[in-house]
């Protein structure tokens, strides 16, 4: 079964516009990063926020993570065409091992 | 991720038939993972190996093996393949040593569709 339900599974939005994607689980994480992957390619970590962290930043990037409810949010500022893309979010739960939520498909329209 | 190569990148097969994808890394990482990858359903772990004599099951191993030749290479074997395991596959790296975390380098994909 998977650890992580991500919401929403697709968002269309214009560029310029803040685009926002939840990911829940459920069991306790090590930690939990985010992955984007352009249309049938391979997997590009993006962040990785640990279990005693509550937020982060990278660039546009901005993730939060809440363990008392069990979820996490990214954050793209200032959207971009080319961030078209599925993002995934991905939980540590054993020493190695990562869980991969289902994605959420993100189109960013000129 | 150029570091992490697969081949082949596209494979059409029959069922029944005995396939084999390779995964390559120059990242000399010493964990490596192969995942598959279905239309709804995210990543889901077939196989993963921490080191050249540790392999170990993941979530989905039935009817697949693996072989790991050497710490840069990380075979998926289909002994024979059937329809439903047509999917795109990815290999994985990483290296949790000296205090960084386990994130993973993706190669960029197989494409196996089993007719």
């Amino acid at each position: 079964s998977q650890q992580g339900e991500e919401d929403p599974q697709a968002l269309s939005i214009q560029e310029g516009e803040n685009a926002t994607m939840n990911c829940s689980y459920k069991t306790s994480i090590n930690n939990l990063q985010w992955y984007r992957q352009n249309s049938g390619r391979g997997l590009v970590h993006l962040i990785l926020i640990r279990s005693n962290e509550r937020e982060k930043h990278s660039g546009r990037l901005r993730v939060t993570l809440d363990t008392s409810k069990k979820s996490s949010s990214l954050l793209i500022t200032a959207s971009r065409a080319a961030d078209t893309a599925s993002y995934f979010c991905a939980t540590d739960v054993t020493q190695g091992k990562l869980i991969f939520g289902q994605g959420t498909e993100l189109s960013v329209k000129p | 991720d150029a570091d992490v190569t697969q081949t082949p990148r596209n494979r059409i097969t029959k069922t029944g038939k005995r396939i084999m994808l390779e995964c390559s890394q120059t990242k000399g990482h010493d964990r490596m993972y192969w995942y598959r990858q279905d239309p709804g359903l995210g990543l889901r772990l077939i196989y993963y190996s921490f080191d050249v004599k540790d392999i170990n099951k993941g979530e989905i191993s039935d009817g697949y093996s693996v072989s790991r030749q050497a710490q840069a290479k990380f075979s998926l074997s289909l002994e024979s393949a059937i329809p439903n395991q047509t999917a795109l596959y990815f290999c994985a790296t990483s290296d949790p040593s000296g205090g960084r975390t386990d994130t993973q380098y993706f190669g960029p994909g197989t494409r196996l569709t089993v007719l």
